[in-house]
């Protein structure tokens, strides 16, 4: 089956400074790449996703990046605010529709 | 995100004991999932169903069963509980029809003693 792996595991970054986690998939016919945001406590919520015929995907503060052939993407995050503090999980799925999730990355973000 | 519950939504229980999670949504959705959450393994699928007569296994099937009794509702089963499967349990739903977004229920944090 498919294999997400994501680093790093723990990210501090001061307040308005970038975030970038990065995730590698193993399965080459994955096509859908969605991030998931978990406050503390709280359930995963969609922030962005981004599909196999798109290299990148932006949305206000938050970015996605793919590279198909790398088999690798990435969640930019710029000008961090204490509320983007939170467990970040990436996620890849095929035409089977089963999300094959990362180990997830805890952001926290100093004031 | 009212729309899709779960009950409990915490459990203490002893080894051995039989327990059930349950989900239900108003969503209308068709596909549901069940996924298990330990600390620094992420999300866990455990089983999915595509409509009211499919069922399939996730990458941990094994020591739980589901039922999924209508479109809205699909329950998860723990025939013979034992500590490890304390967890966080989420129910999730996505549409067939549109993208394949996956909403989660507020989660059931299940204690085996």
């Amino acid at each position: 089956g498919e294999n997400v792996e994501q680093h790093p595991s723990t990210l501090s970054v001061q307040e308005g400074d970038s975030a970038v986690i990065k995730c590698t998939y193993s399965d080459s016919a994955s096509n859908y790449f969605p991030w998931y945001k978990q406050e503390l406590g709280k359930r995963p919520q969609l922030i962005i996703d981004i599909r196999s015929n798109v290299g990148e995907k932006k949305d206000q503060r938050i970015a996605v990046t793919l590279n198909k052939t790398a088999k690798h993407f990435s969640l930019h995050i710029t000008e961090t605010q204490p509320e983007d503090s939170a467990v970040y999980f990436c996620a890849a799925s095929k035409y089977d529709y089963k999300l094959s999730f990362g180990a997830g990355t805890t952001v926290t973000v100093r004031a | 995100d009212a729309d899709v519950t779960q009950t409990p939504r915490n459990r203490i229980t002893k080894t051995g004991k039989r327990i059930m999670l349950e989900c239900s949504q108003t969503k209308g959705h068709d596909r549901m999932y069940w996924y298990r959450q330990d600390p620094g393994l992420g999300l866990q699928l455990i089983y999915y169903s595509f409509d009211v007569k499919d069922i399939n296994k996730g990458e941990i099937s094994d020591g739980y069963s589901v039922s999924r009794q209508a479109q809205a509702k699909f329950s998860l089963s723990l025939e013979s509980a034992i500590p490890n499967q304390t967890a966080l349990y989420f129910c999730a739903t996505s549409d067939s029809g549109s993208q394949e977004t996956q909403y989660f229920g507020p989660g059931t944090r299940l204690l085996v003693l």
